[in-house]
């Protein structure tokens, strides 16, 4: 097990509701990743957050938002769902510097949201 | 078109089989190189980095060609086990996120 966990396991939600999944991160790393993977597809970069600020942002509309927390946890929000934002939402945690070298990732179970 | 492009399969091959998965990537500056596996509803796993000079992990063997922006993995020996999702993935040099492929799905048979 990589210390990554991620609650809640499962989720159905409606249509225009908001969701928040959270994560916690393995013991020394201060840095998480947020990815969506669609049925059939990888998994899309979000975005990440290091030391409580965003670091970087993926193709995804400003109704995703997250947070990291001083003790480097984070959690990720969607307003307004949408039928298409059905996934499994995949959070993953590093230890990593701002614009440094990549360092390994380690990927928490996911939360399968499911919006109808 | 997309930064990370593989072959969706499923290759269903037999046990004991020899199997390779292609993958090609679309940015020049993409620095580091990876093959995920993906066992059905749970997270991606790390089954080795890919290096420039070609690298080895038992049964597993993975290649890098930058001219070609082309990667492979050969499985040998293929195990009943070895069945799961292969995803290519890079990471561009000075970003911290992970680009993925679709995926390659691999089905070994008894």
């Amino acid at each position: 097990e990589t210390g990554v966990t991620q609650s809640p396991t499962h989720l159905i939600k409606t249509r225009g509701q908001q969701v928040t999944l959270r994560c916690s991160s393995q013991s020394g790393h201060n840095t998480v990743s947020w990815y969506q993977q669609a049925l059939g597809q990888g998994p899309q970069f979000i975005f990440q957050y290091y030391r409580e600020e965003e670091n970087g942002r993926g193709n995804f509309p400003p109704r995703f938002s997250g947070l990291q927390f001083p003790n480097y946890s984070s959690e990720l929000n969607v307003n307004a769902l949408e039928l298409d934002d059905s996934a499994l939402y995949l959070c993953a945690s590093s230890q990593s510097g701002r614009q440094g070298p990549y360092n390994e990732q380690f990927f928490g179970p996911g939360t399968r949201l499911t919006v109808l | 078109r997309k930064e990370v492009e593989q072959d969706p399969g499923p290759f269903n091959v037999p046990e004991g089989a020899t199997v390779a998965f292609n993958c090609t990537y679309s940015n020049s500056a993409s620095q580091s190189f990876f093959w995920y596996r993906q066992d059905c509803r749970k997270e991606p796993k790390l089954l080795m980095s890919v290096y420039s000079s070609g690298n080895e992990d038992g049964r597993f063997t993975a290649q890098l060609n930058r001219a070609s922006q082309y990667i492979s993995l050969l499985i040998r020996d293929s195990k009943l086990s070895d069945s799961a999702t292969y995803l290519c993935v890079v990471n561009k040099r000075g970003f911290q996120k992970l680009v993925f492929g679709t995926g390659t799905r691999l089905l070994v048979s008894p």
